[in-house]
């Protein structure tokens, strides 16, 4: 079992550039999360899937696309990078949102 | 504004000594769990508390959580190096979601 993965694990973007991270997870689970970790922040919601075929908002998602076409994968897109999206960006997955949220290992991300 | 607080935001003391680390809101959650991240990793759940007043025990790490269900407190018996990483408390909300805090930095000196 990998549990999650997340790709890339680095990047470096210029302002106005586009990219999307990819999170996968071979759990089984229903639900799945990005998130933004910055600096005396802690970690944000970005965005969230409570099944296949759904999405919802979380705490930040002005900026940011979300995706769950199948229940293992959830991508994450930027349309038009701004440096203060420049973070490290987690995904996790659990059974349901009570239960354990198993997290990848991170995307470090820099908008220049 | 937080939904939870975590205090201190950072410790560190000497290899041996205990330490205690809080998570406190206004708000009542029905569960609240206990992550740790090391760097360049993401988080792990350690435990998860759901009755006010439990308390849990992981080898040296003692979890409390509050009688009203509102604070948590993560006790660390003689500190080791390996202990040093960032402890998150995350509450479970009712919109399908957990709430995570700031964290607390702890830094153990061998």
């Amino acid at each position: 079992n990998a549990g999650v993965t997340q790709t890339p694990k680095f990047r470096v973007l210029k302002t106005g550039q586009s990219m999307t991270l990819l999170c996968a997870q071979d759990m089984n689970h229903e639900y799945m999360y990005w998130y933004r970790q910055d600096p005396g922040m802690g970690l944000r919601l970005i965005h969230y899937s409570v099944g296949e075929g759904t999405t919802a908002k979380g705490e930040v998602p002005d900026g940011y696309n979300v995706s769950r076409l199948k229940k293992q994968n959830f991508l994450l897109g930027l349309e038009s990078a701004a440096p203060s999206q420049t973070s490290v960006y987690f995904c996790a997955s659990s059974r349901g949102f009570r239960d354990t949220q198993y997290f990848g290992p991170g995307t470090r991300l820099t908008v220049l | 504004t937080q939904l939870l607080e975590q205090s201190p935001q950072f410790l560190s003391i000497q290899e041996g000594e205990n330490l205690t680390v809080y998570c406190n809101s206004s708000s009542v959650f029905s569960s609240l769990q206990w992550y740790r991240q090391e760097p360049g990793e993401g988080p792990v759940l350690l435990v998860t508390v759901v009755t006010g007043g439990e308390v849990k025990k992981l080898k040296r790490l003692t979890f409390q959580f509050g009688d009203a269900r509102k604070d948590s407190s993560l006790h660390i018996t003689a500190a080791q190096p390996g202990d040093t990483g960032l402890y998150l408390c995350a509450g479970v909300q009712g919109n399908n979601r957990l709430a995570f805090g700031k964290g607390n930095q702890v830094v153990v000196i061998p």
